[in-house]
């Protein structure tokens, strides 16, 4: 019953340095979904995506890249990483839209620190 | 558009007495209406939904939910608190012709006191 996995769950990074968060879900979702999370200002949706081979911006897509090649994975990249991406990432899974009356599921996080 | 308020950042209630999480919103259509909680280091936990039907909604721990159309309220209840359900809670909302966008409040800190 793993649900959504993330990994990492922490990393500190350097200005500059490049990493991907990696997203799995076992429940044959369509849809993912990629968040961030900071105090006060709730969960922004960074990029999404509808299906196998398909990704779309969210709210704040900028010094992101996503690429979803299997159904079941998610991953989120950030080729040159900035101080202001210091957060907590949240990856999510559901069905499809035509569906939305079911919620998303979570999985537990990546603490990521730029310094 | 479509966005959520949740006016208090923070709750604080002594264990035993009724907890209410407030939450408005705004959509340009019918609304889907969530809460998740958040315990520490963890990711979001689905508690309840609101659909259609019935405005008031039991979820998951004893929480329930009352829909309120004039008023385009969600709020978040429960009879008596526990010292458990000190979390972060989270209202979201979806306009049920959107694909796949939801709106999530900036969260209220619960904190149930001994």
């Amino acid at each position: 019953n793993a649900g959504v996995t993330q990994t990492p769950k922490f990393r500190v990074l350097k200005t500059g340095q490049s990493m991907t968060l990696l997203c799995a879900q076992d429940m044959n979702h369509e849809y993912m979904y990629w968040y961030r999370q900071d105090p006060g200002m709730g969960l922004r949706l960074i990029h999404y995506s509808v299906g196998e081979g398909t990704t779309a911006k969210g709210e704040v897509p900028d010094g992101y890249n996503v690429s979803r090649l299997k159904k079941q994975n998610f991953l989120l990249g950030l080729e040159s990483a900035a101080p202001s991406q210091t957060s907590v990432y949240f990856c999510a899974s559901s069905y499809p839209g035509w569906r939305s009356n079911q919620p998303q599921h979570f999985g537990d996080g990546t603490r990521l620190s730029i310094l | 558009a479509q966005s959520v308020a949740q006016p208090e950042d923070q709750v604080n209630v002594a264990e035993g007495n009724p907890l209410t999480v407030k939450c408005t919103y705004s959509v340009s259509g019918n609304p889907y209406l969530f809460w998740y909680v958040q315990y520490p280091n963890r990711g979001l936990q689905f508690l309840l939904k609101y659909i259609t039907g019935d405005n008031l909604v039991k979820g998951s721990y004893g929480f329930e939910a009352e829909f309120n159309k004039s008023q385009t309220s969600f709020h978040l209840k429960k009879p008596s608190a526990l010292v458990s359900d000190s979390a972060l809670y989270f209202c979201a909302v979806r306009d049920r012709w959107s694909d796949y966008k939801l709106s999530f409040g900036a969260g209220t800190t619960v904190t149930v006191r001994a």
